[in-house]
């Protein structure tokens, strides 16, 4: 079975600084990883993915993570947060052939 | 670009009442899901639903529960009986194919409070 946790329900930052938001899987058989968005009063939006073609992943509005087997994470950076850029995050994890298992989200605040 | 159309927005209604929530998948799409967020916890899978018949449920989608695609175009979670623990935002989405790898699009969700 898979599972992810993602560390900090909240997590806040000036405009400009990095974001940096915590994702940490559990998966018996290589992981498909999946980083989602979700701003006030919408649908969850996929921001990327990662499907063992690169480590880097690179996806949309700046964002991008790094999946590290050896840590088992899978964390989504920022160089420089923006305004538009706060709103609810959440990280996915499937075998495949399984439902996607969701964390619990991280809120991001970006003061400016 | 198309998208997931959810409806209603909010739906209130009291216990032991029967509720549908909708959905509108994208047009092309061939899998269909629920998930639903209670306040506070995690996203969680209810089921998916492939060639008009469910193809994966989680625990929670008990009797109680039921989907269907009653014509072409839309996608529906009833609920027979509500509870209290029902209340929770439930997200419809889709995707073009399987495996789970595949990129889900989905809605806006639909909170339901059950009183």
């Amino acid at each position: 079975a898979q599972s992810v946790t993602q560390l900090g329900s909240h997590v806040s930052v000036s405009e400009g600084a990095l974001v940096l938001l915590r994702c940490n899987y559990s998966s018996s058989v290589p992981p498909y990883l999946f980083w989602y968005v979700q701003y006030p009063n919408q649908g969850l939006q996929l921001l990327l993915k990662y499907t063992s073609a690169a480590t880097l992943v690179k996806g949309i509005n700046g964002f991008e993570a790094e999946f590290k087997k050896s840590e088992t994470s899978f964390h989504l950076t920022k160089p420089s947060a923006h305004m538009s850029d706060a709103a609810e995050y959440f990280c996915a994890v499937t075998s495949g052939n399984t439902p996607l298992v969701f964390g619990k989200g991280t809120r991001l605040s970006v003061i400016a | 670009e198309p998208e997931v159309t959810q409806t209603p927005s909010h739906q209130v209604t009291q216990m032991g009442q029967e509720v549908i929530l909708r959905c509108v998948p994208i047009s092309n799409h061939l899998y269909f899901y629920w998930y639903r967020q209670i306040l506070g916890q995690k996203v969680e899978f209810l089921v998916s639903f492939y060639n008009n018949e469910i193809s994966e449920k989680s625990e929670i989608f008990d009797d109680q529960f039921s989907v269907e695609r009653p014509d072409g175009s839309n996608f529906t979670l009833k609920i027979r009986s509500t509870k209290l623990e029902d209340s929770a935002m439930y997200f419809c989405a889709s995707s073009v194919s399987r495996p789970y790898n595949s990129p889900l699009h989905f809605g806006n969700g639909t909170r339901l409070t059950v009183t």
